[in-house]
């Protein structure tokens, strides 16, 4: 089982600013690792796979990097509605796959 | 447009079965590995479990190996998620995803409480 985690749990941010954010993975997971964002009361949106890609209709602030154990998900200029929690995820073992536990966005 | 429907959440007795599945369209279903995700009130997502496309593969997270089988009927473009000897731990909302293996599509969500 790969075991993941991230970094920070909670970060306090203003409108505006650049925020990194950063998973782990117990493992190397080469670049199979995406990040979900989530809002309260819906699903999570698929917002960067294999490490570095933007999914279909993702604004051009969000991005993604890393490959192996150490990855980070960076907002270039935190807008309103990025407000919300970003999940990391695995993917290297098919179809046997985990979750980081979450960073919560918070406004500052 | 690719669209996923959960059905089949609700009220159980801890120790009951549920059975949930989700309706897919929008796309070449049978092409797809599906999977489920599941998260408590408040939590972070879990995964629990995926079947490959044609069916033939199928695995579970630890904590519902041995209570819970995913299947899927490729005709009908459903996946589905028969859940047994549930327990209060497994209230949760649960999601089903299409597998690209990243999970580029989900469903709203099906809530299941586990109480007496």
């Amino acid at each position: 089982e790969i075991v993941m985690t991230q970094s920070p749990a909670t970060l306090s941010v203003s409108p505006g600013e650049r925020v990194t954010l950063s998973c782990r993975a117990s493992q190397s997971v080469s670049s199979y690792l995406a990040w979900y964002q989530q809002k309260p009361g819906q699903a999570p949106r698929l917002l960067i796979y294999d490490a570095s890609t933007r999914a279909t209709g993702v604004p051009g602030r969000f991005s993604g990097s890393g490959s192996g154990a150490q990855f980070t998900l960076t907002i270039s200029s935190l807008q309103s509605e990025d407000f919300a929690v970003y999940f990391c995820q695995q993917y290297y073992l098919w179809l046997r796959y985990s979750f980081g536990p979450g960073t919560k966005l918070e406004i500052k | 447009e690719v669209q996923l429907l959960e059905s089949g959440g609700g009220l159980v007795q801890p120790g009951g079965s549920l059975t949930l599945c989700c309706a897919a369209s929008g796309f070449t279903f049978s092409t797809y590995a599906m999977s489920w995700v599941r998260q408590a009130a408040g939590e972070g997502l879990e995964w629990i479990s995926s079947i490959s496309d044609r069916g033939g593969s199928t695995y579970y997270a630890d904590s519902v190996r041995g209570r819970f089988t995913v299947s899927r009927d490729n005709a009908n473009n459903t996946v589905c998620l028969q859940m047994n000897s549930l327990r209060a731990e497994d209230t949760a909302t649960y999601f089903c995803a299409r597998d690209k293996p990243s999970f580029d599509n989900w469903g709203q969500g099906a809530l299941v409480t586990v109480s007496s």
